[in-house]
């Protein structure tokens, strides 16, 4: 069974940098194909996809949002760590990790947690 | 800056068909984009409907289907029973990147 767990602060303040942490079950990091991704969703608006960390270790980030985030794994720990820098008010959202899987048949995304609200405001 | 195109908002009537699209500002949408489909109702994580254009996951209703249209992805919904009203998203692949589109929220009335 697959599971996936978003955790970190509730609310973090301007300026701050956001620590957030996915715990899962069920697949490993270290199998060929396997990766996790970090989505978001602001109140009311729509997802917008963040970053992803593969298997062998490579990083994809959002265009937009690259220079601020940073992933990063610990396959010991079934663990993916996403940190955003300089946080700001436009950035609360709902923060979700979902599995990935690339495979023959194409690239999906079929575990997701539930999802943890980041707020931010001083 | 690329941009995922969805429709804003659709109305179906129960058991009709409706046909939910999905553009890329760079061009028209293939297989290589593999779009992916999720449904998400209110306070729920998003889930997963579709991959790579027109695959199930075991839990996919078989009245969805997922193709490419006109130069868009496609979903389709045949028979839309009351629960299939939420909202849609859309992903679509950029070469390690990847980005939603705005949504389409489907009414079933």
């Amino acid at each position: 069974q697959v599971t996936l767990r978003e955790s970190g602060p509730a609310l973090v303040k301007p300026t701050q940098t956001l620590t957030l942490t996915c715990t899962f079950s069920g697949f490993s990091l270290s199998t060929s194909g396997m990766c996790v991704t970090w989505i978001r969703q602001p109140p009311g608006k729509a997802l917008e996809w963040l970053a992803r960390i593969d298997w062998d270790d490579d990083k994809y980030y959002s265009t937009s949002l690259k220079t601020r985030l940073t992933i990063s794994k610990d396959t010991s720990k079934n663990q993916v760590v996403l940190t955003m820098t300089n946080m700001d008010p436009v950035d609360t959202a709902t923060y979700y990790c979902a599995r990935m899987g690339i495979a023959e048949a194409g690239h999906y995304f079929d575990y997701w947690g539930q999802g943890t609200l980041v707020t931010v405001s001083s | 800056q690329t941009v995922v195109t969805q429709e804003p908002s659709l109305t179906v009537s129960p058991g009709g068909t409706v046909t939910l699209t999905c553009a890329s500002s760079t061009g028209a949408v293939t297989n290589g984009y593999y779009p992916n489909w999720f449904q998400q109702k209110p306070g729920q994580a998003p889930r997963a409907l579709i991959y790579n254009t027109n695959n199930k996951y075991s839990w996919t209703p078989a009245r969805f289907s997922g193709s490419l249209l006109g130069g868009k992805a496609a979903l389709t919904l045949s028979g839309v029973q009351p629960e299939d009203e939420a909202e849609y998203y859309c992903l679509l692949y950029y070469g390690g990147a990847w980005v939603f589109g705005g949504g389409t929220k489907l009414t079933v009335v």
